[in-house]
């Protein structure tokens, strides 16, 4: 199973891009990432997911390595309600769906 | 609304008393799962199911069960609870496909004292 390594936190200044950094050195071909945040204890929230194009939508842009050994998730102008955990995983398929959660990135956005 | 709703959300209880925590989604979804989620270790998966009759175990299944009788509803069990199933519950649910993301609920916070 392909496991990611995030950094533990990160800041970032309010109405400042957020770029998160993820690492999956063993992603498999056909494995997606994709990106969760959490914010308090609710349950996670869906931003953007990838196979290998940079991706875009309304909630942020996600840039994966030719390689694919790594991505970067951005939140282009971010706001003191993007201050949450965010998680990057990649969606094994062995067989089901068996999903890895890593321990994630806090971001704290600053005023 | 699109929703995955889990109940009860708070539940306090004793150790060796038998509990059940529903989750139901009404998406149509075929994948439902199951995770906790500790300080520190973040969300880890205990049961998943691919459809109707069809469940496999994640990374922590160990004092869960589940039962996928219906599409909408995959309920967790706790036959004998103990403390260290103290934890915040969340159910999931997606499409199947690698190109299909995963709607949480709100969360179930179980104490077992």
């Amino acid at each position: 199973d392909a496991k990611t390594t995030q950094p533990t936190s990160m800041d970032c200044a309010e109405g400042r891009a957020a770029n998160l950094p993820c690492n999956h050195s063993t992603i498999s071909g056909n494995e997606y990432v994709y990106w969760y945040r959490q914010i308090h204890s609710q349950g996670p929230q869906y931003i953007i997911h990838g196979l290998k194009n940079n991706e875009t939508n309304e909630m942020a842009s996600l840039i994966i390595t030719e390689d694919r050994k790594s991505s970067t998730l951005i939140l282009p102008h971010a706001t003191l309600r993007d201050t949450a955990v965010y998680y990057c995983i990649v969606r094994v398929n062995t067989g089901g769906f068996k999903t890895i959660f890593g321990a994630g990135t806090r971001l704290f956005v600053k005023a | 609304e699109a929703q995955v709703t889990q109940n009860p959300r708070y539940l306090i209880t004793v150790t060796g008393k038998k509990l059940t925590v529903t989750c139901s989604q009404n998406m149509n979804h075929e994948y439902m799962s199951w995770y906790r989620q500790d300080p520190g270790l973040g969300l880890r998966q205990i049961y998943y199911s691919m459809n109707v009759e069809v469940t496999d175990k994640g990374d922590v299944p160990e004092g869960y069960k589940v039962s996928r009788k219906e599409k909408r509803n995959f309920p967790l069990i706790l036959e004998s609870p103990s403390p260290n199933q103290t934890s915040l519950y969340f159910c999931a649910s997606s499409r199947i496909g690698q190109g299909s993301e995963q709607y949480f609920g709100p969360g179930t916070r179980l104490t077992v004292t």
